[in-house]
């Protein structure tokens, strides 16, 4: 059965620093990987998606996230966050064939001025 | 554009009362989904449908019921509310079986059963 780990339940950071949110896989197939961002007290937002290709996938704020198929991980990098970057970060894995997804636990990102 | 809808936004609930949470969407999708959000445990997969008339289990689909009558509109029953179904809910959509396809998640419904 496939399941997802986000390795960091907090993770606070710096206005302008680097950050990356971890996030590890397990599955016996071949899988697509997704990075949802939660603003507060709004629903789940499609950030980035792995589906084929190169292995790096980029969103339109910046942020990026590298497939590592042998590590089976899927880690969210931004190399200078802002302030509006606060929320809750979720990863999720979707099997081939199927569309569930499958939601780590969250990351909760908060950017201090 | 209005994309998924649902209503309630905010309820509070007596142990035992009953109570539907009202999904809708605009966008033709086959696919509709019901999530619960927990503190520390992401989102968890309730029920889903693959189309009109048709519902399938999830993950934690106990103490809930679903119907997908109509193909814009997916319901969401608690039959008997308890206390652990306080939560956040949300229902999501997305097109047919496809590869990667994005699922689109409402604003939720926060439900507070005491």
């Amino acid at each position: 059965a496939q399941s997802v780990t986000q390795l960091d339940s907090q993770v606070p950071v710096f206005e302008e620093a680097p950050v990356e949110l971890r996030c590890n896989y397990s599955s016996s197939v071949s899988v697509y990987l997704f990075w949802y961002v939660q603003y507060p007290n709004q629903g789940l937002q499609l950030l980035l998606k792995y589906l084929s290709g190169s292995t790096l996938v980029e969103s339109i704020n910046g942020f990026e996230a590298e497939f590592n198929k042998s590590q089976t991980s899927f880690h969210l990098r931004k190399p200078s966050v802002h302030i509006s970057d606060t929320a809750e970060y979720f990863c999720a894995v979707s099997e081939y064939g199927y569309n569930k997804l499958i939601f780590g636990a969250g990351t909760r990102l908060a950017v201090h001025p | 554009n209005a994309g998924v809808t649902q209503t309630p936004k905010f309820r509070v609930l007596k142990t035992g009362q009953s109570m539907t949470l009202l999904c809708a969407q605009d966008m033709n999708h086959e696919y509709m989904y019901w999530y619960r959000q927990d503190p520390g445990m992401g989102l968890r997969l309730i029920h889903y449908s693959v189309g009109e008339g048709t519902t399938a289990k999830g993950e934690v689909p106990d103490g809930y019921n679903v119907s997908r009558l109509k193909k814009q509109n997916f319901l969401l029953g608690l039959e008997s509310a308890a206390p652990s179904q306080t939560s956040v809910y949300f229902c999501a959509s997305s097109y047919t079986q496809r590869r990667g396809n994005t699922i689109y998640f409402g604003e939720g419904s926060w439900l507070t059963v005491v």
